[in-house]
């Protein structure tokens, strides 16, 4: 069973630019959820899709968007990069999603850099 | 609001030495409680989970158990190996919550 894919694997970009990242997870998993992972920060929720709806989102500016496919494929936009965006980002699927307690598989990430 | 807060790293260590990794937590509820691993260049994977009071949670030599009156979550193990170098995540979920709340990630460092 193929895990959770994240494209791409790395990505350099300058401040103002805006990116695209994807996440396909587990096969019959209907639940993405989204994390930035930094150095300082830890790592901290960016928000999760369930069905095509956003379910649940943390504490991050209107920057910081996704979308889910009918698939479950999903794809996390920032715009108007700023440098402290530089950060690894992560996605996780399972299968009902954060609140049934079920455990998420991560993807490999994303290691945005932002010049 | 819920959090958890874990030891600070990094963490170097012997081999076959004996680890522990702090935790503890807040939270509103009666929680679910992770720890999760991240190996070097990987995501994260599910160590282990507790879903209620006093039940212990193991996966590859280590345990962590689910203490309500100290509202903690320590991982440990016997005797780590070289392989066991990785950042470890503490982390929790409420039952009828909607968010993962994460520690800052412990980075140990096992050497032959």
């Amino acid at each position: 069973k193929a895990g959770v894919t994240q494209t791409p694997r790395y990505l350099i970009k300058t401040r103002g630019q805006q990116v695209t990242l994807s996440c396909s997870p587990i096969s019959g998993h209907r639940s993405v959820s989204w994390y930035q992972q930094t150095p300082g920060q830890g790592l901290q929720f960016l928000f999760e899709y369930f069905s095509e709806t956003q379910r649940n989102k943390g504490n991050f500016p209107g920057r910081f968007s996704g979308r889910q496919f009918s698939n479950s494929r999903s794809e996390m936009n920032v715009s108007t990069l700023e440098l402290g965006d530089s950060a690894l980002y992560l996605c996780a699927s399972s299968r009902g999603g954060m609140t049934t307690n079920e455990k998420l598989f991560f993807g490999s990430g994303t290691q945005l850099s932002v010049l | 609001g819920d959090s958890v807060t874990q030891m600070e790293g990094p963490v170097t260590l012997s081999e076959e030495a004996f680890l522990t990794i702090n935790c503890t937590y807040t939270a509103t509820g009666y929680p679910s409680l992770f720890w999760y691993v991240q190996y070097p260049g990987e995501g994260l994977q599910l160590l282990l989970k507790a879903t209620k009071a006093d039940d212990k949670g193991s996966n590859k030599g280590f345990e962590a158990t689910y203490r309500k009156e100290t509202t903690s979550f320590h991982l440990e193990k016997g005797s780590v190996q070289v392989s066991d170098s990785a950042v470890y995540f503490c982390a929790l979920t409420e039952p009828t919550g909607n968010q993962f709340y994460f520690g800052t990630g412990t980075s140990l460092t096992v050497i032959p």
